[in-house]
C-alpha cells in the first residue's frame, strides 16, 4: 500500500522561530492534508490541499502541494509555546469520499519558551 | 455540538476478553471510520463504512468487527483481546462529498494485559 515519510521525526525550538516539515511519498496523491494533535486529543485539521502547486495559509500556517503530487510541506513561523504537539500529514488517492487516507508517522514539536 | 464521542476514554483487558470501543456522531455524516494510532506509525485505517449497513476492512482490520446499523454510531469489537492490540484509537466522521474532510474524537486509550 501507500506509505507516506514524514520528516524529522521530531523538532526543538525557541520560541520565535520558524518551523518546516514535510512528506514524501513514492505514489501519487490528489488530496493531501495537515492535521495537529494535542496530548490526549484527536487529531483536529489544519489544512486541506486539493490542487498540484497550490500554497494555502492558516494564519501563520503555510501549506504546499507540490508539482508532482507526491509531496507536501508545512511551514510555520513565529512559534509560539501553543504549537506543541504532533503534526501530521496524510494523503488520499481517490476523489470520493470513500477513497481511504493514509498517514505520515507525525513530526513531534516543542517550543521552548 | 458534540461531534464526534467516543467512550470509554480508558480502557484495560485482559488477554482473550472482548469488548466493544463505542463512537458517536451527531453531524449526520454518512463516513465513518476507525483509526489505531501506534507510536511512531502514524494512524492506521482499521475498518470504515460509507453509510449505514455498508461496512470494509481498511489497512489493519484482522481481530476486530464492525457495524453499522443506525447513521449515528459505529461500533468497533475487539472479539479476543491480544497485547498487540494496545493502542490508542480514534473514530472519525465526514460528509460524503468531495472536499470534505474528517472530524476525529478525542481516542480511546486501551490496554491489554
Amino acid at each position: 500500500g501507500q506509505q507516506l515519510n514524514q520528516s524529522p521525526q521530531s523538532m526543538f525550538i525557541q520560541e520565535g522561530e520558524d518551523v518546516s516539515m514535510n512528506c514524501t511519498s513514492s505514489s501519487i496523491f490528489n488530496t493531501w492534508l495537515w492535521y495537529k494533535q494535542d496530548p490526549g486529543e484527536g487529531p483536529v485539521l489544519l489544512i486541506a490541499l486539493y490542487k498540484a502547486g497550490e500554497l494555502t495559509s492558516n494564519g501563520r500556517l503555510t501549506a504546499q502541494f507540490g508539482i508532482t503530487r507526491k509531496d507536501s510541506f508545512l511551514n510555520i513561523s513565529a512559534s509560539i509555546p501553543s504549537d506543541v504537539g504532533i503534526y501530521f500529514c496524510a494523503g488520499r488517492v481517490g476523489e470520493t469520499s470513500g477513497s481511504r487516507l493514509t498517514f505520515g508517522e507525525g513530526t513531534q514539536l516543542t517550543v521552548n519558551p | 455540538n458534540a461531534g464526534v464521542t467516543q467512550t470509554p476514554k480508558f480502557q484495560v483487558l485482559k488477554t482473550g476478553q472482548s469488548m466493544t470501543l463505542q463512537c458517536a456522531q451527531d453531524m449526520n455524516h454518512e463516513y465513518m471510520s476507525w483509526y489505531r494510532q501506534d507510536p511512531g506509525m502514524g494512524l492506521r485505517l482499521i475498518h470504515y463504512s460509507v453509510g449505514a449497513g455498508i461496512t470494509d476492512q481498511g489497512e489493519v482490520p484482522n481481530g476486530y468487527n464492525v457495524s453499522r446499523s443506525t447513521t449515528e454510531d459505529f461500533p468497533l469489537r475487539l472479539l479476543s483481546a491480544a497485547p498487540s492490540q494496545t493502542s490508542v484509537y480514534f473514530c472519525a466522521s465526514k460528509r460524503q462529498g468531495s472536499r470534505t474532510e474528517a472530524f476525529f474524537g478525542q481516542g480511546t486509550r486501551l490496554t491489554v494485559v
